[in-house]
């Protein structure tokens, strides 16, 4: 079963624009991450934020985590075309590293 | 380093075959894993091993067996292949801390 659920599963957007992907999920956990892959390509992780932080950067991403509501946010901002993939959550529980996956999604950015 | 190494990038088996998937680290990781990417979702995970000698099941380990006799090889076998095991399967590590796990470049496998 999916713990994450990504929304929107698709975004299209301009080069320069921001772009914004939700990730809600189910049990309590220890972190979550995000995970961009390339089309054809292996995943590529972007950030992790622990179940104690509410928010963290990292060059144009930025990562909010609000475990009240069981969602995380992924901001790209100033998008460019390469940053063009798919893009998962993925959640940790306890002192476990097995990873549970999103369904991702989409961004598309137009040139 | 050349990190995680898959083969092969490409597999068509008939159906009622068997196959060993191959992962590789460099990176002295204890933990591996294999997933399966199906269109559509996200990653499923198979099984896993926390160090050398140990593995266990992911979400959907029927079908698939696992053994890591090294801490730098996991391989993956199809026991008998069918229709269903129709996917991308990946391999990854991490290491104790952080868990962010390094994935391979997949392997495609079709079964007829």
């Amino acid at each position: 079963s999916q713990q994450g659920e990504e929304d929107p599963q698709a975004l299209s957007i301009q080069e320069g624009e921001n772009a914004t992907m939700n990730c809600s999920y189910k049990t309590s956990i220890n972190n979550l991450q995000w995970y961009r892959q390339n089309s054809g390509r292996g995943l590529v992780h972007l950030i992790l934020i622990r179940s104690n932080e509410r928010e963290k950067h990292s060059g144009r991403l930025r990562v909010t985590l609000d475990t009240s509501k069981k969602s995380s946010s992924l901001l790209i901002t100033a998008s460019r075309a390469a940053d063009t993939a798919s893009y998962f959550c993925a959640t940790s529980e306890g002192s476990a590293r097995q990873l549970t996956f999103g369904s991702g999604t989409q961004l598309t950015v137009l040139p | 380093n050349a990190g995680v190494t898959q083969t092969p990038k490409f597999q068509v088996l008939k159906t009622g075959q068997s196959m060993t998937l191959q992962c590789a680290q460099d990176m002295n990781h204890e933990y591996m894993s294999w997933y399966r990417q199906d269109p559509g979702m996200g990653l499923r995970l198979i099984h896993y091993s926390v160090g050398a000698g140990i593995t266990d099941q992911g979400e959907v380990p029927n079908g698939y067996n696992v053994s890591r006799s090294t801490t730098e090889d996991f391989p993956l076998r199809l026991l008998s292949a069918a229709p269903s095991q129709t996917s991308v399967y990946f391999c990854a590590s991490s290491g104790l801390s952080p868990h962010e796990q390094y994935f391979g470049p997949g392997t495609r496998l079709t079964v007829t």
